[in-house]
């Protein structure tokens, strides 16, 4: 089983759909959980932290985390082409280094 | 505020050769890695550094070793290459929460 997993996609939403994106991870005294985006051919950036149970919501982004089912999702709401990337789910313990999940294709159609 | 630069951004290798991946970051973070990332795939840490003169194993570290003389400064060194090496490197520097993790641009790695 793998630490941390990711369907690697792609996922295909219209535009303007909601996108969820889901990550599941084995280790339960995991303690912070990340979103990353990636375009294509570019590194990864940093688009949510969540670290307690429940919503976490920046602009369009929302990242939910539930502990007890070990799992991790994005939605993205009013998704826009500019969104079409690679999501990297993240998950670390305290002193220790993340673990990336496989990452998910989005494929936003206009 | 360059954050944190790789070079070089694009190698072709033979089999057996050597290289060095530099990496400095700017951002004064005591924690830095090495991550590599295979076609469709995830990160994969390689190596990671606490502070100057500490380095520690990641998940794949075979095949590679690094350095950490300054808090700037992580080069990552293959010996020997192999066609299995050929990637994409990360470096990336962070906190020493090591959550919040910066990445540098990227380098692509062929090795033929």
């Amino acid at each position: 089983q793998k630490e941390v997993e990711q369907n690697s996609g792609p996922l295909s939403v219209p535009e303007g759909a909601i996108a969820s994106l889901n990550c599941t991870y084995s280790d339960r005294v995991s303690q912070s959980f990340f979103w990353y985006r990636q375009y294509s051919g570019k590194s990864p950036e940093l688009i949510m932290s969540i670290y307690s149970n429940g919503d976490k919501e920046d602009g369009r982004f929302t990242a939910q985390l539930n502990k007890a089912s070990q799992y991790v999702s994005l939605l993205i709401r009013d998704s826009q082409p500019s969104d079409s990337a690679t999501y990297l789910c993240a998950v670390g313990r305290a002193g220790n280094m993340l673990t990336f999940g496989g990452g998910t294709r989005l494929m936003v159609k206009p | 505020n360059a954050g944190v630069t790789q070079t070089p951004k694009f190698r072709i290798l033979k089999i057996g050769q050597s290289m060095t991946l530099q990496c400095t970051q700017d951002m004064n973070h005591n924690y830095m890695y090495w991550y590599r990332q295979d076609p469709g795939m995830g990160l994969k840490l390689i190596y990671y550094s606490v502070g100057a003169g500490i380095t520690d194993k990641g998940e794949v570290p075979n095949g590679y070793n690094v350095s950490r003389s300054t808090t700037e400064d992580f080069p990552l060194r293959l010996e020997l290459a192999a066609p299995s090496q050929t990637s994409v490197y990360f470096c990336a520097s962070s906190y020493p929460d090591g959550n919040t993790i910066y990445f540098g641009e990227g380098s692509w790695l062929t090795v033929v």
